[in-house]
């Protein structure tokens, strides 16, 4: 069965660069969600999508945004990278009609230097 | 504020010792109790989702329960490929909000 692609898999920037991560929702999957997982740490919630509008915000910096395309992939832009920006960036998917079960990319590990 | 907690820390286990993971929650509404499992620099893998108290989910060697205040996660007979880390989530209005997560190692 399809997954949930993201891409790039690896990253690495210097402090103050941009970066682009983008996600792949498994096919006809409506929602998509941005998930932050530092070294040791849970993952927390970032921002999220529904039909291209986006639905819910957590914990993201001014420095991040989003977005969710026509095709329903979604993009995470962050900008001024700092240090502490080093983690794992996850995104889920899943169905509206369905909104509780999160279907979860390999994520991107992301290392600013 | 939603909450969730979950206990041990991390469990050491030696292949077919039995044991069970705890995760405990306070939120508002119960839209939905999620467990993941996670290997080391992997995302999340959905195992079970649960809805109301007294529900019961299996898939092979795991069983999920669920109360009012906690979720429970057997492990039955484990393999060392169980070895990974389980992570508990409640559904906190279309967010997914996770506990710390319980490291388990099953040695052979």
């Amino acid at each position: 069965a399809a997954g949930v692609i993201q891409s790039p898999r690896h990253l690495i920037k210097e402090k103050r660069e941009t970066a682009t991560l983008k996600c792949y929702p498994i096919p006809r999957h409506d929602t998509v969600y941005w998930y932050q997982q530092g070294p040791g740490q849970d993952p927390q919630f970032l921002i999220s999508f529904y039909e291209k509008m986006q639905s819910d915000k957590g914990s993201i910096p001014d420095r991040f945004s989003a977005q969710q395309f026509s095709d329903y992939h979604s993009e995470l832009n962050m900008s001024s990278l700092e240090l502490g920006d080093s983690a794992l960036y996850f995104c889920a998917s899943s169905l509206f009609s369905s909104i509780h079960e999160q279907f979860f990319g390999p994520g991107t590990r992301l290392t600013v230097l | 504020e939603d909450q969730v907690t979950q206990s041990p820390e991390a469990l050491r286990l030696q292949e077919g010792e039995s044991s069970s993971l705890n995760c405990s929650y306070t939120v508002s509404g119960l839209r939905g109790l999620f467990w993941y499992r996670q290997d080391p620099g992997k995302g999340p893998e959905f195992l079970f989702t649960l809805y109301s108290a007294g529900e019961e989910k299996e898939k092979e060697r795991l069983k999920a329960t669920l109360t009012k205040k906690e979720s429970f996660l057997h492990i039955t007979a484990p393999k060392p490929e169980d070895s990974a880390t389980y992570l508990c989530a409640v559904d906190s209005w279309g967010k997914l909000q996770f506990g710390a997560g319980t490291q388990v190692v099953v040695t052979p």
